[in-house]
């Protein structure tokens, strides 16, 4: 198992496109995270997933943003029509977890993303 | 709602000194507190956690953490740093409902 992993590594892209990417997490989590983090701030919850059902979705999600776990594997996050304020590192994670329970959670790499 | 204060953006301190990075958290009801670690150019790293049971949490690379509930701190500490200890720290908060909340972050250095 090499870790959770997220494709493309950097997106630059213009204002107005739409731009989707993708995580793997490891094989045996079932839950998966998406997070957003910019220069000087930690993390910033997305939405996360267990398994293929999406369980949360933080406010700071726009409509303009949406997430898929399609039978539970592999996820993407897709951003419509991108605005400068996107730009941002994209981060995703997965853990094992049960009912009630916190339980570490695993990073890829993360999208570097940036809108031009 | 919850949060995590991290009051240090940055913290200096000499190799193989003890070396300290304070939390604080506020959450209702038991909280579930994680530290992880960035590197440059590398992902977010799990360093360790506490759920319940003793106060003190060890972790990797000789890391440790102090739970402390009538002060709702998690400091992050170790008794001789070294310079590839040099990274970004990020102590995090959950209430049971799954989503982790982080700190903004302490930039931590050590000077050789």
């Amino acid at each position: 198992d090499t870790g959770v992993s997220q494709d493309p590594r950097h997106k630059i892209t213009k204002r107005g496109q739409n731009v989707t990417f993708r995580c793997d997490p490891i094989s045996e989590h079932n839950r998966l995270y998406w997070y957003r983090q910019t220069l000087g701030q930690g993390p910033e919850f997305l939405t996360y997933f267990q398994n293929e059902a999406q369980l949360e979705k933080s406010r700071l999600l726009s409509d303009r943003f949406s997430a898929e776990r399609p039978k539970g594997s592999f996820s993407t996050l897709e951003i419509q029509r991108t605005e400068q304020g996107d730009s941002a590192m994209y981060l995703c994670a997965s853990s094992y977890g049960l009912a009630g329970g916190s339980y570490e959670q695993y990073f890829g790499p993360g999208t570097r993303l940036t809108v031009t | 709602a919850q949060s995590v204060a991290q009051p240090e953006d940055q913290v200096n301190v000499a190799e193989g000194n003890p070396l300290t990075v304070k939390c604080t958290y506020s959450v209702s009801g038991n909280p579930y507190l994680f530290w992880y670690v960035q590197y440059p150019n590398r992902g977010l790293q799990f360093l360790l956690k506490y759920i319940t049971g003793d106060n003190l949490v060890k972790g990797s690379y000789g890391f440790e953490a102090e739970f402390n509930k009538s002060q709702t701190s998690f400091h992050l500490k170790k008794p001789s740093a070294l310079v590839s200890d040099s990274a970004l720290y990020f102590c995090a908060v959950s209430n049971r409902d799954d989503k982790i909340i982080f700190g903004k972050g302490t930039r931590l250095h050590i000077l050789p």
